[in-house]
């Protein structure tokens, strides 16, 4: 079982639509949890991170939180032709390195 | 990121010849990371530093080695390089005044070994 799962997609959801991206990871003692967007050829960009169980909202973008069950989510809505990246989970192993999923190629069709 | 510079950003290499790549931050964060990011395997650790001198391996370290002398740049050195090691590499920092530790990465270098 890898430390940090995410769906490989292409998860394809329609504009102005509500894009769902999930992650689960298998340590309990995990208490960060970060989302990056990496578009084609570019570096990963630190877009949210959650600490706390329940839901955090920056604009449009509401990542979750359920430790209980061991998954973060990343929700986006009305989403945009600009919003098609992979979006990558990572979750903290020590206070200063992170495991990494292997991402969720997101596709947002006009 | 401004704050994080690497170079070059581009290389082609000879297998056998040795390689460095370097990163440089502006934010005087205490960590710095080498990672490099394959298709199929997403962003694995190489090497990291949690101070000046202060190094540990990371998940495939094997054929690497790296050096931090100045709290602003961390170096990735491919001792002999091997057509495994063509990849895009990414640096990244984390630290400072911030918790929760985050973080940041630089542009990257796309490394090819023929």
């Amino acid at each position: 079982q890898k430390e940090v799962e995410q769906n490989s997609g292409p998860l394809s959801v329609p504009e102005g639509a509500i894009a769902s991206l999930n992650c689960t990871y298998s340590d309990r003692g995990s208490q960060s949890f970060f989302w990056y967007r990496q578009y084609s050829g570019k570096s990963p960009e630190l877009i949210m991170f959650i600490y706390s169980n329940g839901d955090k909202e920056d604009g449009r973008f509401t990542a979750q939180l359920n430790k209980a069950s061991q998954y973060v989510s990343l929700l986006i809505r009305d989403s945009q032709p600009s919003d098609s990246a992979t979006y990558l989970c990572a979750v903290n192993k020590s206070n200063y390195q992170l495991i990494w999923g292997a991402g969720t190629k997101l596709i947002i069709k006009p | 990121d401004a704050g994080i510079t690497q170079s070059p950003r581009h290389k082609v290499t000879e297998t056998g010849t040795p390689v460095t790549l370097r990163c440089h931050q502006t934010e005087n964060h205490r960590y710095m990371y080498w990672y490099r990011q394959d298709p199929g395997h997403g962003l694995r650790l190489i090497h990291y530093s949690y101070g000046v001198k202060d190094t540990d391996k990371g998940e495939v370290s094997d054929g690497y080695s790296v050096s931090r002398s100045k709290t602003e740049d961390f170096l990735l050195t491919l001792e002999s390089a091997t057509s495994s090691q063509t990849s895009v590499y990414f640096c990244a920092i984390s630290g400072g005044d911030r918790i929760g530790y985050e973080q940041y990465f630089g542009p990257g270098t796309r490394l090819t070994v023929t």
